[in-house]
């Protein structure tokens, strides 16, 4: 079963527009939430995190947007642009430690310009 | 610069031979894991390790086994490869104490069997 939901699987999205992915959890022992973005032929690399204890994080045109009690969180790319094309993965993280993440199956996003 | 390197990046294997795909990463971190990526599964967790000599299974470690005998690697091995083991794999590398939780990732070793 898996511990974290992610959808769409694909998105597609014209330049300039808002892209936004959304994740679902059910452990409410998680909590750390980072999003990866991977290019294609290279590993993911962590574009953005949020902790719990905050509903909305920003950096430049990414955001993670956090409902705690509905818990689901979700990633909004404004302005997108064609560069923004890879696959996005939600994860969560129970705790500081061990860092056994678990991660969303995915969300291949393409920007058309 | 530290990194994490994996070799092969590509390789062709038949069943039923053994296989192992290496990682070595310079960052010093205690924690490495091995994620296989397939469309429509995202990243799933094959192995991991906190420290030297601890090993332990992930959600899909049936096939597969790793060893860890310093800080630095974390081979894994396929003992008679499947064609269900066809994927691509990533090795990946975090910080235990003090971390801010990320994982860094190695690029990936393109593995088919045939």
């Amino acid at each position: 079963q898996q511990q974290v939901k992610q959808s769409p699987q694909s998105l597609i999205v014209q330049k300039g527009g808002i892209s936004i992915i959304n994740c679902a959890y059910e452990n409410t022992a998680f909590d750390y939430f980072p999003w990866y973005q991977q290019f294609p032929g290279k590993g993911p690399a962590l574009l953005i995190a949020i902790r719990p204890d905050v509903s909305e994080k920003k950096e430049g045109r990414f955001t993670i947007s956090f409902n705690k009690s509905a818990k689901q969180f979700s990633l909004h790319i404004m302005d997108s642009q064609p560069g923004d094309s890879a696959t996005y993965f939600c994860a969560a993280l129970p705790g500081r430690g061990f860092n056994k993440f678990y991660f969303g199956s995915g969300t291949k996003l393409n920007v058309k310009p | 610069d530290a990194e994490i390197t994996q070799s092969p990046r590509h390789k062709i294997t038949e069943t039923g031979r053994q296989v192992t795909l290496a990682c070595h990463q310079t960052w010093n971190h205690n924690n490495m894991f091995w994620y296989r990526q397939d469309l429509g599964h995202g990243l799933r967790l094959i192995h991991y390790s906190y420290g030297v000599h601890d090993t332990n299974k992930g959600e899909v470690s049936d096939g597969y086994s790793v060893s860890r005998s310093n800080t630095e690697d974390l081979p894994l091995t396929l003992e008679s490869a499947a064609s269900s083991q066809t994927s691509v794999y990533f090795c990946a590398s975090s910080d235990t104490v003090g971390g801010t939780g990320e994982l860094f990732f190695g690029e990936g070793s393109r593995l088919t069997v045939l």
